[in-house]
């Protein structure tokens, strides 16, 4: 029962630097996100799929792109990291219905930009 | 838009003692209401849920939340806090029927005392 799963945990990368932020959920939901939490923030959408084959921007989209890989996957790119970026990233899946079971997230990626 | 107000930052509870946590949303139609849990370098972990029906709602780990539509609160309750209560809460709101994208709140701290 893996449910979501992030990789990787942490990642310290030098400003300019790329780097690609793997999600994959086993549970079917035909919903991804990825969220950044920050101090006193709390949690910020980036991006989500709805479904397989749709992406949309969130509330702080800027520096980031994803892909929807297939129906379990849901990839996060920086690329060209900034310092503004340090932050803790989680995925997220979910059913795309009303009167869905909220969220299942993944357990983060600390990231760090120097 | 929808938004989520957690007016406490942090709070403060000996163990044994009740805790409320307050959550006030804005949204035009039945939110579905969320709290989430997260521990010490973990993802969030969901405890309640509401989305209609009966507006007292149990959780997980004793945990009880009451929808008050005259008041916009989904205020979160345990009767008696043990110290592995410790964490971050976060209320959240459901944005739209059919596909659900949620709104979280900035959370509050809770630290339990001996």
């Amino acid at each position: 029962n893996a449910g979501v799963t992030q990789t990787p945990k942490f990642q310290v990368l030098k400003t300019g630097q790329s780097m690609t932020l793997q999600c994959a959920q086993d549970m079917n939901h035909n919903s991804m996100y990825w969220y950044r939490q920050d101090p006193g923030m709390g949690l910020r959408l980036i991006y989500y799929s709805a479904s397989e084959g749709t992406t949309d921007k969130g509330e702080v989209p800027n520096g980031y792109n994803v892909s929807r890989l297939n129906k379990r996957e849901f990839s996060l790119r920086l690329e060209s990291a900034a310092p503004s970026q340090t932050s803790v990233y989680f995925c997220a899946s979910s059913e795309a219905w009303t009167g869905g079971g909220g969220y299942t997230f993944g357990s983060g990626t600390r990231l760090t930009v120097v | 838009a929808q938004s989520v107000t957690q007016p406490d930052i942090h709070i403060t509870v000996s163990e044994g003692a009740s805790l409320e946590l307050r959550c006030n949303y804005s949204y035009g139609a039945t939110p579905y209401l969320f709290w989430y849990v997260q521990s010490p370098g973990q993802g969030l972990q969901l405890l309640l849920k509401y989305f209609s029906g009966d507006t007292l709602v149990q959780g997980i780990k004793g945990f009880e939340a009451e929808f008050k539509r005259s008041q916009s609160s989904f205020n979160l309750r345990k009767p008696s806090v043990h110290w592995s209560d410790a964490a971050e809460y976060f209320c959240a709101v459901g944005e739209g029927t059919g596909f659900q994208k949620l709104v979280f709140g900035t959370g509050t701290r809770l630290l339990v005392s001996p």
